[in-house]
C-alpha cells in the first residue's frame, strides 16, 4: 500500500511570500488532515476534511492559511502571506473512517520563512 | 478540552537498558491513546494504540504501553533499548465518536548511549 505522499519536502521562502503544499492521501481514505509541527512541539491539527468537506478548521489561521480538497482526494494547503512564525513542518495524514484509529502520516514539508 | 503531558523533554539511556517514557492525558471520556515515533526528517510512525480492552498494549519494535485509568497515564516501555531507538516519541490522545482529532504531547527526545 502506498503511503501518504507530500511535496515539496523542503521549502524556503521570504516573509510575506506565498507558498503551497500538496498532499495525496492513501487511496480510499476519506478523511484527510493537515498538522503543523513547530520545532520542539508536538503536531497541532490545522484542518480536517471528510471527503471534500471541512469537518474542523477551528485551529486554522484563516487570515493567511487556506486549504482545499476539491475532488475528495488530493489536498493543498496554502499560506499567504507567510510570517516568520509559520516556519514548521507541515504534516498531512489520512484515515479510512472518521475514527481516530488508522491514521497514516506523510513525511511532511519543512517550511523555513526567512 | 483534551490535553497530553509528557514530563520528560530528554531522556538518555544506555543500550540494553530498560526504558519508560511517561505520558499523562486529560480527557472527559474514554480516550483513544497512541504512541508515535519520529526520526529526524521523517513523518510519524505509529508504535501502538489503545482503544479498549486489555490495558497492556503491545506494539511494534518491542514496545508496550499500559493504560492506567486511575492515574490518567499511558506510559511507554521497552525492556532493552537498541541504538536505533534513538528518536523523538510522541504520546497522543484522540477523541471518541465522530471526531478524531489527535492532540499530541510535546514529545520526549530519546538518546541512546553505546
Amino acid at each position: 500500500e502506498a503511503g501518504v505522499a507530500q511535496s515539496p519536502r523542503y521549502k524556503i521562502i521570504e516573509k510575506r511570500q506565498s507558498v503551497a503544499f500538496w498532499c495525496n492521501p492513501i487511496s480510499g481514505h476519506a478523511t484527510l488532515y493537515w498538522y503543523q509541527q513547530i520545532l520542539g512541539q508536538g503536531p497541532k491539527l490545522l484542518i480536517q476534511f471528510q471527503n471534500n468537506g471541512v469537518v474542523d478548521d477551528s485551529q486554522l489561521p484563516k487570515d493567511r492559511f487556506s486549504a482545499e480538497r476539491l475532488k475528495g482526494v488530493d489536498s493543498t494547503l496554502k499560506i499567504q502571506p507567510a510570517k516568520l512564525e509559520d516556519s514548521a513542518v507541515y504534516l498531512c495524514a489520512s484515515s479510512f473512517g472518521q475514527g481516530a484509529e488508522g491514521y497514516t502520516f506523510g513525511s511532511g514539508t519543512r517550511l523555513t520563512v526567512v | 478540552a483534551q490535553s497530553v503531558t509528557q514530563p520528560d523533554i530528554h531522556i538518555t539511556v544506555s543500550e540494553g537498558a530498560s526504558l519508560e517514557l511517561r505520558c499523562n492525558y486529560s480527557y472527559g471520556a474514554t480516550p483513544y491513546l497512541f504512541w508515535y515515533v519520529q526520526s529526524p526528517g521523517q513523518g510519524l510512525q505509529l508504535l501502538l494504540k489503545y482503544f479498549s480492552g486489555d490495558t497492556l498494549v503491545q506494539g511494534i519494535k518491542g514496545f508496550e504501553a499500559e493504560f492506567k485509568r486511575s492515574q490518567s497515564s499511558f506510559n511507554l516501555r521497552k525492556p532493552s533499548v537498541h541504538w536505533s531507538d534513538a528518536a523523538e516519541y510522541f504520546c497522543a490522545v484522540g477523541t471518541t465518536g465522530g471526531g478524531n482529532k489527535l492532540t499530541f504531547g510535546t514529545g520526549t527526545q530519546l538518546k541512546v548511549e553505546l
